[in-house]
């Protein structure tokens, strides 16, 4: 089955330690997105990957990173995590045209990262 | 700038109960509207979703919702609860314009008891 694929599901990681969170699919989807949801919120997107080109919310902070080598795989880097980075991070991909409408949005199962 | 207000962050039914989730939103430009939902530790899958045409939209595990413009709501129904359907359920909105963001309403954790 085509799908969105995270690892690992859960990763524990100590403040300031820089880690990465990993995110694959089949869909042959060209755009990639990480969102984070905090315990008991919503998910709030940080950026997407449109093809090759990197589209940064405007209050994502500057430690979050995001690397896409190829279509199938796109990573997050934290480059040093406080406490209050721990979170569900979600992937989703969607199939989009130049000029044309929302497509939907898969989502992946998630990565939970705590922060210790 | 679009928003979704969902009213209730718990709501809790008998199994065999009607459900109803409510969610409003926000939107300068015609939404695309949609219900999520996820269970613990877990992503989130889609229940259904409003772009255009009939305003009614069924959705997977019975659930079903009608987008009224003039009321700006998109809620969420079922007609008889059951124990499975107990989750955290998102309505999100987003325009439609390709690439952008969904925009994702609080959460309504529903429970449902035998």
């Amino acid at each position: 089955d085509a799908m969105v694929i995270q690892n690992p599901r859960y990763q524990v990681t100590q403040f300031g330690k820089p880690v990465t969170l990993s995110c694959s699919q089949t869909l042959n989807h060209n755009v990639m997105y990480w969102y984070q949801q905090k315990s008991s919120q919503a998910p709030k997107l940080l950026f997407h990957y449109y093809d090759k080109d990197f589209n940064n919310e405007a209050d994502t902070p500057d430690n979050f990173q995001s690397r896409r080598p190829n279509t199938s795989f796109c990573f997050l880097d934290i480059r040093s995590p406080g406490l209050g980075d721990a979170a569900m991070y979600l992937c989703a991909t969607s199939h989009e045209v130049a000029g044309g409408s929302y497509n939907e949005q898969f989502f992946g199962p998630g990565t939970r990262l705590t922060v210790l | 700038a679009q928003s979704v207000t969902q009213l209730g962050s718990h709501v809790s039914v008998s199994e065999g109960a009607l459900v109803l989730l409510r969610c409003n939103y926000s939107s300068s430009v015609p939404p695309y509207l949609f219900w999520y939902v996820q269970y613990p530790n877990q992503g989130l899958q889609l229940l259904l979703k409003y772009t255009t045409g009939a305003t009614l939209v069924k959705g997977i595990n019975g659930f079903e919702a009608e987008f009224k413009k003039s009321e700006t709501s998109f809620h969420l129904t079922k007609p008889s609860a059951h124990m499975s359907d107990a989750a955290e359920y998102f309505c999100a909105v987003t325009s439609t314009q390709a690439g952008t963001a969904l925009i994702f309403g609080k959460g309504t954790t529903l429970s449902v008891s035998s």
